[in-house]
């Protein structure tokens, strides 16, 4: 089945950009997501890019699909300490099959 | 209301004890999700439900049973529950009506402690 993986931690330092990294192993040719999950809260919709599109640009989110190397990427510009969260890629497994999550990298925003 | 609300959000319960936990989503989707999140593992799919019919069950144990009664509404009904399924458990819902993939949006979950 559809394997996805992410780093577990990244740290930075406020105003710095953060790049968070994620890649799988198959994809449906749809949507592929990112969530953000703040501390005692669900997740998040954070972005999303269609598998068509290389990239997207949302305020100081940006995100990037390779889909040859089965690589996505958020990178966020101006790092603020209420980025600190777990962030999550999801992607859709082949087929019809429902989204597979990553386990999510821990952002920590250093003042 | 707005979006997806799950209550309780937090549930602290005996492994003799049956309990249950609540899901409503305020979007007018056709389709809903039950996730565990565990500090061990990644976001485990439990159940799907679309148009309320059970289209989706990953091998969950049958110490959790979900119930449909319509589209706004989703349950996970719990009974002699292991400490190992302590874990916040999400409720998600997406428009689609069958389990093409499409946005999920999640509630705030339930924090289960299973004592």
């Amino acid at each position: 089945g559809e394997d996805v993986e992410q780093s577990l931690f990244l740290s930075v330092r406020e105003g710095d950009s953060s790049v968070i990294n994620c890649t799988y192993t198959d994809s449906s040719s749809t949507y592929l997501y990112w969530y953000k999950q703040e501390p005692g809260a669900g997740l998040q919709l954070l972005t999303y890019i269609f598998s068509n599109m290389d990239m997207k640009q949302d305020q100081r989110l940006t995100v990037l699909l390779n889909k040859k190397d089965k690589h996505l990427s958020l990178r966020i510009a101006d790092t603020q300490t209420g980025d600190s969260a777990i962030y999550f890629c999801a992607i859709p497994g082949p087929g019809n099959t429902p989204l597979v999550f990553g386990k999510g990298t821990r952002l920590s925003v250093i003042a | 209301e707005t979006g997806v609300t799950q209550t309780p959000r937090h549930l602290v319960m005996g492994m003799t004890n049956k309990k249950s936990l609540k899901c409503e989503q305020h979007l007018g989707h056709n389709a809903m999700y039950w996730y565990k999140q565990s500090a061990k593992k990644p976001l485990e799919l439990m159940f799907v439900y679309s148009l309320e019919e059970r289209v989706e069950n990953n091998s969950v144990p049958s110490r959790f049973s979900p119930e449909c009664p319509n589209s706004s509404h989703l349950f996970l009904h719990l009974h002699t529950l292991q400490p190992e399924d302590s874990a916040l458990y999400l409720c998600a819902s997406s428009q689609g009506g069958g389990i093409r993939v499409d946005t999920q949006y999640f509630g705030p979950g339930t924090r289960l402690t299973v004592l």
